[in-house]
């Protein structure tokens, strides 16, 4: 079944770095979701990048789909992105997100 | 807003217990899931749903079961609870499968004592 593989596992940054967080997935796939945790725990949805290149807001995602990777970089940090970014594509015949591990991301003022 | 509603948030069960753990969904989403975090695990899916009264296995389904009475309700039910099942469980809903709009519940620890 589709595997998905994040890298760093972790990110230390001081604020107003930036940073480039890496998915890789198994097996070629229409969706791409980057998620964020909180460290309370929880879950919401970043953007949906299936190909090509997403902004919204500080947060770039490119998605190389027929290499089946995706990057999410986020520029000039603050301490409120600390968290784990989780990485997410279609398993189950399409009918399921299926995550990789994360990135941890500590943002230091 | 979209809203998915787990309960209990906490718990504590014995081994060999049977446990059941409750998800509710205001979005009038056809698609619900259950997944379990373990630290280094990221998010593994236990099960899922796409139509009332039907279930699918996701990739660590053994253990568990789920239930899927209506549109709005989803559970998930350890009938021998084991220590290795001991994790946080998050509920998730969708419209559709392209998982471009997922939310996700605010999860429930579950330590198996």
């Amino acid at each position: 079944g589709q595997q998905v593989q994040q890298s760093p596992a972790s990110l230390v940054l001081q604020e107003g770095e930036n940073a480039e967080l890496q998915c890789n997935f198994s097996s070629t796939a229409t969706q791409l979701q980057w998620f964020y945790q909180s460290p309370g725990g929880s879950l919401v949805s970043l953007l949906s990048n299936p190909s090509g290149t997403k902004h919204t807001g500080r947060l770039t995602s490119t998605t190389v789909t027929k290499e089946r990777r995706s990057s999410l970089h986020i520029s000039s940090s603050q301490t409120t992105d600390s968290g784990t970014y989780l990485c997410a594509t279609a398993g189950q015949g399409g009918r399921a997100l299926i995550f990789g591990t994360g990135t941890t991301v500590s943002v230091s003022p | 807003e979209a809203a998915v509603t787990q309960s209990p948030r906490s718990k504590v069960a014995v081994t060999g217990g049977k446990v059941t753990l409750s998800c509710h969904q205001t979005n009038n989403h056809d698609y619900m899931y259950w997944y379990r975090q373990d630290t280094g695990h990221g998010l593994r899916l236990i099960h899922y749903s796409y139509v009332a009264d039907s279930t699918e296995k996701g990739d660590i389904p053994d253990g568990y079961k789920a239930s899927r009475p209506s549109q709005e309700n989803f559970s998930l039910i350890l009938e021998l609870a084991s220590l290795s099942q001991t994790a946080v469980y998050f509920c998730a809903s969708s419209p559709d499968s392209r998982g471009t709009e997922v939310f996700f519940g605010k999860g429930t620890r579950l330590t198996v004592v």
